[in-house]
């Protein structure tokens, strides 16, 4: 069975700075797909960022990046430059086959 | 095509009573999936369509919970006989392929609560 495990219920980062969220998990699929969700209060889930398991170079997106280290099965999101409206819920979720989600983490940028 | 879209955004019913919730997918997209997510946990998978086709029912979905797609467009998700215990936000989500690269699109969601 897939696992998402999210160990950060909460994290606070004074803006501009960087902050990593932390994602592991468990599976016994060869080929899978890691993602991150935004969710803010508005409730939409918004997505952030995909790495596939067979990918060797870390993936980014613009101020988003995944630190990837399959050995370890940890997938954490980094995001640089903090800005007030990253304040949100945070969601690590992977596919095999039905997209599974962590417990998430809410993080809120200091002013 | 502006995404996932879900109607009502918000519902607040009486215990007992039935709901419909709807959702309409991305044009394109042949895959929707229904989640429910409860306050302070990520979603958890409830049903699954391909198509017109009902593919997957977790067994979250009680008997009371009912999901349709009658022409593989739109879905809805009915719940009968409503309790407190529905209380949540109800995710749709659609997506192209069912590979384990295509990601979701959701919804903005339906946030029940049941009085």
């Amino acid at each position: 069975a897939q696992k998402i495990t999210q160990t950060q219920p909460g994290m606070f980062v004074q803006e501009k700075e960087a902050v990593t969220l932390d994602c592991t998990y468990d599976t016994s699929d060869q080929s899978y797909g890691l993602f991150w969700y935004k969710q803010p209060s508005s409730g939409e889930m918004i997505f952030l960022i995909y790495q596939g398991s067979y990918d060797e170079q870390n993936a980014t997106e613009g101020r988003y990046s995944l630190n990837f280290q399959k050995a370890r099965k940890s997938a954490n999101l980094v995001i640089s430059a903090s800005q007030l409206g990253d304040s949100a819920m945070y969601f690590c979720a992977m596919r095999a086959w039905r997209m599974r989600f962590g417990a998430g983490t809410r993080l809120t940028v200091k002013p | 095509d502006t995404g996932v879209s879900q109607d009502p955004r918000h519902k607040i019913t009486k215990r007992g009573q039935n709901v419909t919730f709807r959702c309409d997918p991305i044009s394109e997209h042949n895959r929707l999936y229904w989640y429910r997510q409860t306050l302070g946990q990520g979603p958890e998978f409830l049903t699954y369509f391909q198509n017109e086709a009902q593919l997957e029912k977790s067994r979250l979905l009680s008997d009371r919970f009912s999901a349709e797609r009658p022409k593989g467009s739109f879905s809805t998700l009915e719940i009968q006989r409503t309790e407190q215990g529905d209380s949540a936000m109800y995710l749709c989500a659609s997506s192209l392929e069912d590979i384990e690269y295509y990601g979701y699109t959701f919804g903005s969601g339906t946030r029940l609560t049941v009085v």
